[in-house]
């Protein structure tokens, strides 16, 4: 059965850090991992897709990588901003559905 | 193009009521999955619908809860009875079609319904 964890479960750091948030899953046979961000009460925005074919991928101070053999994902953010302050939530699809963590809250302090 | 659109965003039901969420899917999607997360959880996938067909339904409760996907018209995820328990944010996603007919693998989410039951 497929199990992601995401640690830390919460981050705190000033302003202009760069962070890494970690994901890893116990099955490799994945379609491909998804990065989401969720603010508190809203909806799922979707931050990066890897498929599983690739090792990374990267949105402007976002990079998101994938180790499949090792079953992990880390989410790279450069430069991190106040604005950045949200749930990080890992995704891996493999089958119907889309398996996800418990997410990593990031608070950036200015 | 609207992205996945659900209504309402936020749901007050009294223990013993119904509650009723609706999805409508992306423009051309046909593929439509719902997810709960529980407080303090992660997003949990109940049911997997493709218009008037249920595909999968390993993740939702025996009891209460049914889904549809019409013809015509949105989703409906509908919880009978509703406990306090069910007091959750659901989600809705949807997918397109690849040209064999399967779901392509990346989901589209909607900003979900708050359900919160008295």
């Amino acid at each position: 059965k497929q199990e992601v964890t995401q640690i830390p479960a919460a981050l705190s750091v000033p302003e202009g850090e760069n962070l890494v948030l970690n994901c890893s899953f116990t099955d490799s046979a994945i379609y491909n991992l998804q990065w989401f961000r969720q603010d508190p009460g809203k909806g799922l925005t979707s931050l990066l897709l890897i498929q599983s074919s690739q090792r990374e991928q990267t949105s402007g101070r976002l990079n998101a990588s994938l180790d499949k053999s090792s079953g992990r994902s880390t989410l790279y953010i450069a430069a991190s901003q106040p604005g950045d302050s949200a749930t990080y939530l890992c995704a891996v699809g493999a089958g119907t559905a889309l398996i996800f963590g418990k997410g990593t809250t990031l608070s950036v302090s200015s | 193009n609207a992205g996945v659109m659900q209504n309402p965003r936020h749901l007050v039901r009294r223990r013993g009521q119904e509650a009723r969420l609706r999805c409508s899917p992306m423009k051309g999607h046909s593929h439509v999955y719902w997810y709960r997360q529980l407080p303090e959880e992660g997003l949990k996938f109940m049911v997997y619908l493709q218009k008037e067909n249920i595909i999968d339904e390993s993740g939702m409760p025996k009891e209460r809860f049914s889904a549809e996907f019409p013809k015509e018209g949105p989703s409906i995820l509908r919880i009978q009875q509703v406990v306090r328990g069910d007091s959750a944010a659901y989600f809705c996603a949807s997918s397109p079609t690849m040209s064999g007919g399967q779901a392509k693998n990346i989901q589209y989410f909607g900003a979900g319904t708050r359900l919160s039951v008295l």
